[in-house]
């Protein structure tokens, strides 16, 4: 599987944008970006995934380079409701796009949000 | 809506003693999957279920057994547990199949805490 490359660990101050980095230059063309966050306490919950093009929801947007090696989670308003850990992984989708591979977790990174 | 739901919550068990985990969702996902976290580190991947009747083994598969029970249900089974499996395992489930709009998101459920004496 293709590895991602997070900062062990970040901090913003509330009400600031964030910008969460992550390398993969190993990536495969199928491979998805897929972001996770996991709050304390609690099981891990989907943030945002994309391929090539710039992504938006209501979450956070998911910028990705052109040649796909880095790409960076952007929270534009931190909230104290967003310190939590947060993963990048990369997913394989298979050629057909019928269906997606497992999804392995690295370390990620730690976002402390200051009041 | 329940999602995705784990039993028990939390339990102690002495070294050499057997249990299982039992994890069940309602979203009708084809695809549940086993995960460990041990403090400070990210998720392990210790089994999936790809479909009913199917199971995998992921990174850390040794002293685990596991039974695809139905759709809904996936269990975890430590025959003869260790003192390296105090952990807190992670159930997840999720939809794979292809398709536009499906993100294959993964939906976890809140853990079990097991610690092994």
């Amino acid at each position: 599987d293709a590895k991602t490359t997070q900062p062990n660990s970040m901090e913003s101050n509330e009400e600031e944008p964030v910008h969460l980095p992550c390398n993969h230059s190993t990536i495969s063309g199928t491979d998805y970006i897929h972001w996770y966050r996991q709050l304390p306490s609690q099981g891990p919950e989907y943030v945002i995934h994309g391929l090539t093009s710039n992504v938006n929801n209501r979450m956070a947007s998911l910028a990705i380079a052109e040649d796909r090696k880095s790409s960076t989670l952007i929270l534009h308003r931190a909230t104290l409701r967003d310190a939590a850990v947060y993963y990048c992984i990369l997913r394989d989708r298979n050629a057909g796009g019928t269906s997606y591979g497992k999804l392995t977790f690295g370390q990620g990174t730690i976002l402390t949000v200051h009041p | 809506n329940a999602g995705v739901t784990q039993t028990p919550k939390f339990q102690v068990l002495k070294t050499g003693q057997s249990m299982t985990l039992q994890c069940a969702q309602d979203m009708n996902h084809n695809s549940m999957y086993w995960y460990r976290q041990d403090p400070g580190m990210g998720l392990r991947l210790i089994y999936y279920s790809a479909s009913e009747g199917t199971t995998d083994k992921g990174e850390v598969p040794n002293g685990y057994n596991v039974s695809r029970l139905n759709k809904r249900e996936f269990s975890l089974r430590l025959e003869s547990a260790a003192p390296s499996q105090t952990s807190v395992y992670f159930c997840a489930s999720s939809n794979l199949a292809g398709g536009p709009g499906n993100t294959g998101e993964l939906f976890f459920g809140e853990g079990s805490r097991l610690t092994v004496l």
